[in-house]
C-alpha cells in the first residue's frame, strides 16, 4: 500500500539556518503530495503541494519539489524564523483516492 | 470564514462511558473524515464519508462509529471508550475535487480516557 516516511526529528536551528526535511514515498502510479504544518494547540494546515512530476510547491518561504525518479518531496526554506517553530506533516494522496497518507511528522523547533 | 469546526475541544471521560465528539463544516464539501494523531505514528484515518448516508472505515475503524444525516456534519461517536482511545482527534474535509484538492483540517479534540 501507499506509505509516506520523514526524515527523524525532533530537528532544532537557530533562526535564520537553512532547513531540509526529507520525505520520501511509496505509491503506484501517481500520486499527489503536500507538506502540512500544524502549529503548537491548532489543527493542519496546507503549506503546499505538488500534483505531478517535477512540479515545485511553495508558500512562506517553503519549497518542495515532486521527485519522481527518487520517490521524494523534501521540504526546504533557506532562512527559517522562530514563527516556523512547529510539527510538518508529509503527505501524499493517490489517483482517484480521497484519503491522505501521512508520515509521523517532524517536530521543527527554531531558536532565536 | 470556511473552517471546520469540532467539539469538544478537550475531553476527559472514564472508560466505557458513551461519548460523541462533533464535527461540522461549512464549505459544502461532500467528502469527510476523521483521524486520530499518535505519536511516532503521524495521523491515521478512522472513518470517511463521501456524501450523505456513504460512511466507509479507514484504517482503524475499531471502537468508533460516525453517521452522515446531513451534508454539514459527521460526528465520531466512541460506544464504549478504552484508555487506547486517548488522542488527538481530527475532523477534515474536501470537495471531490482535482489532483490538488485541499482537506481542510478543524482544531483538533484531545480526548483522555481514564
Amino acid at each position: 500500500g501507499n506509505s509516506v516516511t520523514q526524515m527523524e526529528g525532533p530537528v532544532t536551528l537557530s533562526e535564520e539556518a537553512f532547513l531540509t526535511i526529507n520525505c520520501t514515498y511509496t505509491a503506484t502510479g501517481y500520486p499527489s503530495l503536500f507538506w502540512y504544518v500544524q502549529y503548537p494547540g491548532e489543527g493542519l494546515q496546507l503549506l503546499l503541494k505538488a500534483t505531478k512530476a517535477d512540479d515545485k510547491g511553495s508558500n512562506k518561504g517553503f519549497e518542495a519539489t515532486y521527485r519522481k525518479e527518487t520517490t521524494s518531496f523534501h521540504l526546504e526554506k533557506g532562512s527559517v524564523q522562530v514563527s516556523d517553530s512547529a510539527v510538518y506533516f508529509c503527505a501524499l494522496r493517490g489517483r482517484g483516492a480521497q484519503k491522505l497518507v501521512f508520515g509521523q511528522g517532524t517536530r521543527l523547533t527554531i531558536n532565536p | 470564514e470556511a473552517q471546520v469546526t469540532q467539539n469538544p475541544r478537550y475531553l476527559i471521560t472514564v472508560t466505557g462511558k458513551k461519548l460523541t465528539v462533533t464535527c461540522s463544516q461549512n464549505m459544502n464539501h461532500e467528502y469527510m473524515s476523521w483521524y486520530r494523531q499518535d505519536p511516532g505514528l503521524g495521523l491515521r484515518q478512522i472513518y470517511y464519508s463521501m456524501n450523505v448516508e456513504v460512511t466507509d472505515k479507514g484504517d482503524v475503524p475499531e471502537g468508533y462509529k460516525v453517521s452522515r444525516k446531513e451534508k454539514r456534519n459527521f460526528p465520531l461517536i466512541l460506544e464504549s471508550p478504552s484508555p487506547n482511545q486517548t488522542s488527538l482527534y481530527f475532523c477534515a474535509s474536501s470537495s471531490l475535487g482535482g489532483l490538488g484538492e485541499t482537506q481542510y483540517f478543524g482544531p483538533g479534540t484531545r480526548l483522555l480516557v481514564l
